[in-house]
């Protein structure tokens, strides 16, 4: 079964400008999740989708926004960029049915963003 | 407050001997409890997952934690370390799913 994936793997952005990053869950996985890492903050918890609705909402600003298509699918948006969104964008997914398998979460290789 | 802690930031140890990575949480309750691995530039792994039961879990690669609630403790072994098991190593908790908190992680060096 292939493994999560996300696109594109690294990106070069301006201040100012907006930036879309895609995630492909494991097949039949309903949840995904969104963090990002960074040298200073560690892992930091974005957001949430699972059928197609933001379950889980971290502390970020409302530049951060995603959303989650039918075929679970996701898709992460940053407005405004600014430096400090400079980061490795991880995303996980999860099977989300109920019991234990709904909180082990499976990670791509994420999305390296630099911001000039 | 929910948090992980662990509390080495950076571990050398020579290839061959055993590995210990402490980690820490504070939680009201027993939380899902995860080892995830990094090398450089990719994503996480997980190594091995606690949810009840056992208190020594076996995972991937030859790791094993053992989940102490007295101590509020699941720290990550290995009996003798490889050259290639040099990497991060995050201990996380999950207690709302689709929603887990991270420690800072711990950096393996391994000589050979």
């Amino acid at each position: 079964k292939a493994g999560v994936t996300q696109t594109p793997r690294y990106l070069i952005k301006t201040r100012g400008q907006q930036v879309t990053l895609s995630c492909s869950p494991i097949s039949g996985h309903r949840s995904v999740s969104w963090y990002q890492q960074t040298p200073g903050q560690g892992l930091q918890f974005l957001f949430e989708y699972f059928s197609e609705t933001q379950r889980n909402k971290g502390n970020f600003p409302g530049r951060f926004s995603g959303r989650q298509f039918s075929n679970s699918r996701s898709e992460m948006n940053v407005s405004t960029l600014e430096l400090g969104d400079s980061a490795l964008y991880l995303c996980a997914s999860s099977l989300a049915s109920s019991g234990t398998s709904s909180y082990e979460q499976y990670f791509g290789p994420g999305t390296r963003l630099t911001v000039t | 407050a929910q948090s992980v802690t662990q509390p080495d930031i950076h571990i050398t140890v020579s290839e061959g001997a055993s590995l210990e990575l402490r980690c820490n949480y504070s939680y009201g309750a027993t939380p899902y409890l995860f080892w995830y691995v990094q090398s450089p530039g990719q994503g996480l792994q997980l190594l091995l997952k606690y949810f009840s039961g056992d208190t020594l879990v076996q995972g991937i690669k030859g790791f094993e934690a053992e989940f102490k609630r007295s101590q509020s403790s699941f720290n990550l072994r290995k009996p003798s370390v490889h050259w290639s098991d040099a990497a991060e190593y995050f201990c996380a908790f999950n207690t709302n799913a689709g929603k887990s908190t991270f420690g800072d992680g711990t950096t393996l060096t391994v000589k050979p």
